[in-house]
């Protein structure tokens, strides 16, 4: 069956410090991963995909992720956080039904 | 285009209402989904249509819960009677096969 695994429920960065969050998904054909964020009160906005190709995938805001098949992973990463950052943040996997299975999701402080 | 659009924002009711919850799906799209956000669950899916037809409501908590999509350009989610549990963020979402969903900004219901 599919799911999501965020390990991480609250990470606090100071602004201007790089960012990872992390990401494990379980899928036995090959994945369509996404990152979405949720800023307090709003609803969930896509940050980036990956359904194949390139394994690093760019998307808005300076965020990209990393499509690993070895570890199931696809963690999300940016170089330099800025206050307006912080928010939730969901991993999710289509699975075979094209339903979307989200972790539990991260919730990102930024600290100035 | 506007994207989804979902109405009401907020919805504050009494147990045992009826609540009617609406949303309006990208056009061209031909995929729609029902997911609701607690603190406790994260985000479930309850309910997706393909073409306008239910796909799978094996997320429908119980019968107090129904949704149906008449055209391509509408769909509600109705609770009858509703209860204080039911109380929740509930977002529709749409997409063109398997593509990306993209999600409305969410309906705020609370059941007193």
């Amino acid at each position: 069956a599919q799911s999501v695994t965020q390990p991480d429920i609250h990470i606090t960065v100071s602004e201007g410090a790089s960012l990872e969050l992390r990401c494990n998904y379980s899928y036995g054909a090959t994945p369509y991963l996404f990152w979405y964020v949720q800023s307090p009160g709003q609803g969930l906005q896509l940050l980036l995909k990956y359904f194949s190709g390139d394994t690093l995938v760019q998307g808005i805001k300076g965020f990209e992720a990393e499509f690993k098949r070895s570890q199931s992973s696809f963690n999300l990463r940016k170089p330099s956080v800025h206050w307006s950052d912080a928010a939730e943040y969901f991993c999710a996997v289509v699975g075979g039904a094209n339903n979307l299975f989200f972790g539990t999701g991260t919730r990102l402080t930024v600290i100035p | 285009d506007a994207g989804v659009i979902q109405s009401p924002r907020h919805e504050v009711t009494e147990m045992g209402q009826e609540v009617t919850l609406r949303c309006k799906p990208i056009s061209g799209h031909d995929y729609l989904f029902w997911y609701r956000q607690t603190m406790m669950r994260g985000l479930e899916l309850l309910i997706y249509f393909n073409n306008n037809v239910p796909i799978d409501d094996s997320g429908m908590p119980e019968d107090r819960f129904s949704a149906k999509m008449p055209n391509a350009s509408f769909s509600t989610l109705k609770i009858q009677p509703s209860e204080p549990r039911d109380s929740a963020v509930y977002f529709c979402a749409s997409s063109f096969v398997q593509e990306t969903q993209y999600f409305g900004p969410g309906t705020r219901l609370l059941v007193l």
